[in-house]
C-alpha cells in the first residue's frame, strides 16, 4: 500500500521544548511538503524539498526546521522559537516539484495535531 | 498579490441541493487552479483541478467554473450526497514558472443535511 505515514497522530508537549513530527513515504516520489493548518486560515507552507539534502523556506518557515537524508522521509522540528506551534501540521508529497510545465499532484498524508501548553 | 480568498467560511446544504462555494485571486499570472476535499482527521486530496484555457471542468457531480476576467473560479457540487460532508480548500499556483507553489484558499466546511 503506498501513501503518506504521518506519525504519531496527536503530540502533546510543554513550551519552550523542540519537538519532531515525523513523515514517511513510499510513493518514491522526489518532492515533500510540509504545511501547517489553521481553522480559518487554509494551509500554509512552511518548508518544501525537491531532492534528498536540499529544502527550501516556505511562507512561514520561521520557528521550524527540517532535514532529508533519505528520499523517503522528511521530519519536521519545532523549535522553542515557534511563538505559536499548536496546529494540525500536514505533509504532502509530488512525484516532482513544479517544472514550468506541468504542476503535479501532491498527496497528503494524514496529519499530526501538536499541541503545546 | 499571493492571496487567494474563498467563500463562504461555512456552508449547510440539504441533500439533493446544489454546493457552491467560490475563490477569488488577484495574481493574474496564476494559471492551475485545484479543488482539494478533506474529511475529519484525513488529509486533504485532489478533487478536481482546472487550467485558464476552458471556463469549465466537469468530473461526475463535481464541476469547476472558471472566469478569468473577473479572476474568480467556483466548485458546484451538483446532488450533494451527505458523503460529500468535507472542508474543500481551493488552491491557486503559476505553472509556467519553475518552482510555483500553490497557495491554498482558507477552506469551506460543507455540511449535507440528509
Amino acid at each position: 500500500d503506498g501513501g503518506i505515514t504521518q506519525s504519531p497522530k496527536y503530540l502533546f508537549r510543554k513550551e519552550g521544548q523542540n519537538v519532531t513530527l515525523s513523515c514517511e513515504q513510499n510513493l518514491n516520489h522526489d518532492a515533500m511538503y510540509w504545511y501547517r493548518q489553521d481553522p480559518g486560515q487554509g494551509l500554509r507552507l512552511i518548508y518544501y524539498s525537491q531532492i534528498v539534502n536540499d529544502f527550501q523556506k516556505g511562507d512561514i518557515a520561521e520557528g521550524y526546521s527540517v532535514s532529508r537524508e533519505k528520499k523517503e522521509s522528511f521530519p519536521l522540528t519545532v523549535t522553542s522559537a515557534q511563538k505559536n506551534p499548536t496546529a494540525f501540521y500536514l505533509c504532502a508529497s509530488s512525484i516532482a516539484f513544479s517544472t514550468g510545465f506541468f504542476t503535479y499532484e501532491q498527496y497528503f498524508g494524514p496529519g499530526t495535531r501538536l499541541t503545546v501548553t | 498579490q499571493q492571496q487567494v480568498k474563498q467563500s463562504p467560511q461555512s456552508l449547510i446544504v440539504q441533500k439533493g441541493g446544489i454546493s457552491i462555494i467560490n475563490c477569488a485571486y488577484e495574481n493574474t499570472a496564476f494559471d492551475y487552479f485545484p479543488w482539494y476535499q478533506q474529511f475529519p482527521g484525513k488529509g486533504p486530496a485532489l478533487l478536481i483541478a482546472i487550467r485558464p484555457d476552458v471556463s469549465e471542468k466537469k468530473e461526475g457531480r463535481f464541476t469547476i467554473s472558471f472566469n478569468k476576467s473577473a479572476k474568480q473560479f467556483s466548485l458546484h457540487i451538483m446532488d450533494s450526497q451527505p458523503g460529500d460532508s468535507a472542508t474543500y480548500f481551493c488552491a491557486a499556483s503559476r505553472e509556467a514558472v519553475k518552482g510555483g507553489k500553490l497557495i491554498f484558499g482558507q477552506g469551506t466546511e460543507l455540511s449535507v443535511k440528509p
